[in-house]
């Protein structure tokens, strides 16, 4: 099957800790995204990868950091910096639009990080 | 900037009732419209999509969208709703070269038997 994993489903860290949220897709996707959401607030870009070896920062990006080595897999670590970490982390991929336009985003399960 | 508002935090109807959801977006060139649905602590699914053409689009579960340029409007329509139809609903707008969403804050929809 194919889709996108995150892992682990819950993830608990002591303040100060720095802790990586992995999230890898088999879709052969180009674009892969990490969004945060917290309640009553929707869903925030964190970074975005467009092509591998190449990422931008989204809205909130103070405080996390991404790669982006293999097509495959696009890692977010949150720092110690990132002063309120606990939410629900969310990755997400889509293939190139041929011609222009847009193509919709797939969603992995997600991450709930709680920082302790 | 573009933007999305979801009016409605929370929405309660009644099995078999029909449903509307509003969305309204800020974005000045065409847009591309969506939503998703999200259960309990889980990700995003699509429901739908609108690119162009016909401005009334169907998705999947039974549930379709009317895009309403002179509202700037993409509202989404049940004509029945399903118990299993509770769960939060996020509209979005796909902006820039770089194929970003920007999501509303979600409305989340509780039925009752």
């Amino acid at each position: 099957d194919g889709g996108i994993t995150q892992s682990p489903k819950y993830l608990f860290r002591k303040e100060g800790q720095n802790v990586t949220l992995s999230c890898e897709q088999n879709l052969n996707h180009d674009a892969m995204y990490w969004y945060r959401q917290d309640p009553g607030q929707g869903l925030r870009l964190i970074y975005y990868s467009q092509i591998v070896n190449d990422f931008q920062k989204g809205d909130i990006a103070e405080g996390y950091s991404v790669s982006r080595e293999k097509k495959e897999s696009f890692p977010l670590t949150v720092t110690s910096a990132q002063k309120n970490p606990t939410a629900f982390y969310l990755c997400a991929s889509s293939r190139p639009p041929l011609g222009g336009g847009y193509n919709e985003q797939f969603f992995g399960p997600g991450t709930r990080l709680t920082v302790l | 900037a573009q933007s999305v508002t979801q009016p409605d935090i929370h929405i309660t109807v009644s099995e078999g009732a029909s449903l509307e959801l509003r969305c309204n977006y800020s974005y000045g060139a065409t847009p591309y419209l969506f939503w998703y649905v999200q259960s309990p602590g889980q990700g995003l699914q699509l429901l739908l999509k609108y690119f162009s053409g016909d401005t009334l689009v169907q998705g999947i579960k039974g549930f379709e969208a009317e895009f309403k340029r002179s509202q700037s409007s993409f509202n989404l329509r049940k004509p029945s709703v399903h118990w299993s139809d509770a769960a939060e609903y996020f509209c979005a707008v796909a902006t820039g070269t770089a194929s970003k969403l920007t999501f509303g804050t979600g409305t989340r929809l509780q039925v009752t038997l």
